[in-house]
């Protein structure tokens, strides 16, 4: 079983929501990844973490904000966003966090913000 | 430049027909590499991992030069269910993984 589950699948918030985005795997993977992908464009890493630590963050601003509760579930908590935040967010799991493991996406949440 | 390349299409092609992808890569100590589909408005799905020896996984075959430091994707007996985008992925120097920009593939009747 490959399967990342993400909640919701759809999401419209205004600039002074707070919500969050969550993702969920079962394949015993240690790490989690964040990705923001807009129309035509390919994924982009916002966030890692590798056995329930925030190993990397590509320069996210601070208005998403990671969190790993435990090593099947990712969060991303959002406020105060932008209207250009409006993507679809991809949450994605691998065995380790190292290249040469398959990583695999959920099938994301697509965000609106007004 | 980017770290990976690929031509954006679309390749408009009969079914039935071979397309073949290539997508180029500049870090050269990149380890892995991966094709990856993903259709419209739907998560990247993995295709196939791209293996130094070269593999096939049934009408698909992945190809790796290091050499020349390109990938490709070969489709053979195109479907309509084949149209997709079509990432190629390699991993960038900290060994995270690097998305093309996507070849988009339009197989028509």
């Amino acid at each position: 079983d490959t399967e990342v589950t993400q909640t919701p699948k759809h999401l419209v918030m205004g600039m002074t929501n707070k919500k969050s985005l969550k993702c969920e795997q079962h394949m015993g993977h240690r790490a989690m990844y964040w990705y923001k992908q807009k129309a035509k464009k390919p994924p982009e890493l916002m966030f890692v973490y590798s056995y329930e630590k925030l190993s990397i963050n590509e320069s996210v601003p601070s208005r998403f904000s990671p969190e790993c509760p435990n090593s099947s579930l990712l969060n991303l908590h959002l406020h105060a966003l932008q209207p250009e935040d409006s993507a679809l967010y991809l949450c994605a799991s691998s065995q380790v966090r190292h290249g040469s493991y398959e990583q695999y996406f959920g099938p994301g949440t697509r965000l609106t913000v007004t | 430049r980017k770290e990976v390349e690929q031509d954006p299409g679309p390749f408009n092609v009969p079914e039935g027909a071979t397309v073949a992808f290539n997508c180029t890569y500049s870090n050269s100590a990149s380890q892995s590499f991966f094709w990856y589909r993903q259709d419209c408005r739907k998560e990247p799905k993995l295709l196939m991992s791209v293996y130094s020896s070269g593999n096939e996984d049934g009408r698909f075959t992945a190809q790796l030069n290091r050499a020349s430091q390109y990938i490709s994707l070969l489709i053979r007996d195109s479907k309509l269910s084949d149209s997709a985008t079509y990432l190629c992925v390699g991993t960038n120097a900290g060994n995270m993984l690097t998305f093309g920009g996507g070849t988009r593939l339009m197989v028509k009747p």
